[in-house]
């Protein structure tokens, strides 16, 4: 079956770091999505990878190892306004199904 | 600006009533989807279309049912809603053919079901 796993929660001050980490086990892979969802809103697309290695957009990286199953979205100089869920997805075909994680709730504190 | 719409953004009914889900987008993608998404858990598809005329039901199982007759119009409804059907219910659309080349989404607000 198709499985996504990433932590549930996790807590960061304004100003670090938090790295968010996600593994999978899917039938099919054509890239991997993070999307930040903010409560009560749609989620929004924040990176792509589809090859190993880091893809650097602004203050977010994100990383693949496709022999590893593994991905980590990596959240630099934290604001208050990162606090939100993200969600790891796969697009398990070409035609553009996707299996979603559960998301990890970042917490922002002062 | 082109964007992904749904109403109604929150909707409380009774069991047995039949409700329709709207979502229309303007980007002119030819796949669009349903998932559904309860709180910390992930988003389960439930109805997908790769274009007009074109509907498959996805990996949940569904009493609702979806029908794509004009590109920018996908809508959802529920026969007889129950209780079970309460939910948040997503809509995305994609463009397989946009200049990253990645099959990226773009959801709509949301609808919000309560099944009373």
């Amino acid at each position: 079956g198709q499985n996504i796993d990433q932590p549930t929660e996790m807590t960061a001050t304004e100003g670090a770091i938090v790295q968010i980490n996600c593994t999978y086990q899917t039938s099919g892979f054509n890239g991997l999505f993070w999307y930040q969802q903010h409560t009560g809103e749609a989620p929004t697309f924040l990176s792509y990878n589809v090859l190993d290695g880091l893809e650097e957009k602004g203050r977010f990286s994100s990383f693949l190892s496709r022999s590893k199953g593994y991905s980590y979205l990596l959240l630099k100089e934290l604001q208050m306004k990162d606090s939100a869920s993200y969600l790891c997805a796969v697009n398990v075909d070409s035609w553009g199904k996707f299996q979603f994680g559960a998301g990890t709730q970042v917490v922002v504190t002062p | 600006e082109a964007d992904i719409y749904q109403t109604p953004r929150y909707l409380v009914i009774g069991t047995g009533k039949k409700i329709t889900l709207e979502c229309s987008q303007t980007m002119g993608h030819d796949k669009m989807y349903w998932y559904q998404q309860d709180p910390g858990m992930e988003l389960h598809l439930i109805h997908y279309s790769y274009g007009v005329n074109s509907t498959e039901k996805g990996d949940l199982s569904s009493e609702s049912t979806v029908s794509r007759i004009r590109t920018e119009h996908f809508p959802l409804t529920l026969e007889s809603a129950r209780p079970s059907h309460t939910s948040q219910y997503l809509c995305a659309s994609s463009d397989l053919g946009s200049s990253s080349g990645a099959n990226v989404l773009t959801f709509g607000a949301g609808s919000r079901l309560t099944v009373l």
